[in-house]
């Protein structure tokens, strides 16, 4: 079954620290790996994409990893800000199909002064 | 910068009604796409939609869904006869070319509340 898991559900960190996400993933085949940021009640932003080929893709303070041999990505903040705030949700494209995205459960980050 | 737009953000209607969702989709893109997360859940595929047919659908979408381009800039999902389950947010997206590696663009979705 296509599925994507992300751990941990929800984490708490203080402004300025660094903190890294999880995704695990059972679909195939496999074609593209997306990082989406949604802010609570707003429609999901694409923040970084990775093929399998990739295993590293920055955008400002995100950093993604993917490891396609073991399923997994990661999504590093550095530096976060209070406006880092938000559910980051891990998306997986499965290859031969339409452009229909598997999305994760999300977690939900509370960055504190 | 271009985005996409949904109205309204809200609805709440009674089930058994019918509802239209309604999203304007970034104007140079050509594929379609229906998606809801239905809270605390995760987002859902609903359906996609190309050169005025349904290119794929979900098990979700069932023959109470429908969608339609009814002009050149609209993407309307049509739910003919709401239930309680269907009380949702419903996200429209539309991306430049149906490539796997092509970003799909989020509207803001529209919170429908089936009482």
């Amino acid at each position: 079954k296509n599925q994507v898991e992300q751990s941990p559900q929800s984490l708490i960190i203080l402004e300025g620290k660094n903190c890294t996400l999880q995704c695990n993933y059972t679909v195939s085949p496999f074609s593209n790996l997306r990082w989406y940021k949604q802010d609570t009640g707003r429609g999901p932003v694409s923040l970084t994409i990775m093929t399998f080929s990739e295993n590293t893709k920055s955008n400002g303070r995100y950093t993604a990893t993917l490891d396609a041999d073991t399923k997994q990505s990661s999504l590093h903040i550095t530096a976060s800000q209070l406006s880092d705030s938000a559910s980051y949700i891990c998306v997986v494209s499965r290859g031969g199909a339409t452009n229909k995205l598997i999305f994760g459960t999300g977690t939900l980050l509370a960055v504190q002064p | 910068e271009p985005e996409v737009t949904q109205t309204p953000s809200h609805q709440v209607t009674q089930m058994g009604q019918e509802v239209i969702l309604r999203c304007v989709p970034i104007s140079n893109h050509l594929y379609f796409y229906w998606y809801r997360q239905i809270l605390g859940q995760k987002v859902e595929f609903l359906v996609s939609f190309y050169n005025n047919e349904i290119s794929e659908k979900s098990e979700i979408f069932d023959d109470q869904f429908s969608v339609e381009r009814p002009d050149g800039s609209n993407f309307t999902l049509k739910i003919r006869s709401t239930k309680l389950e269907d009380s949702a947010m419903y996200f429209c997206a539309s991306s430049e070319v149906d490539d796997p590696t092509d970003t799909q663009y989020f509207g803001p979705g529209t919170r429908l509340t089936v009482l």
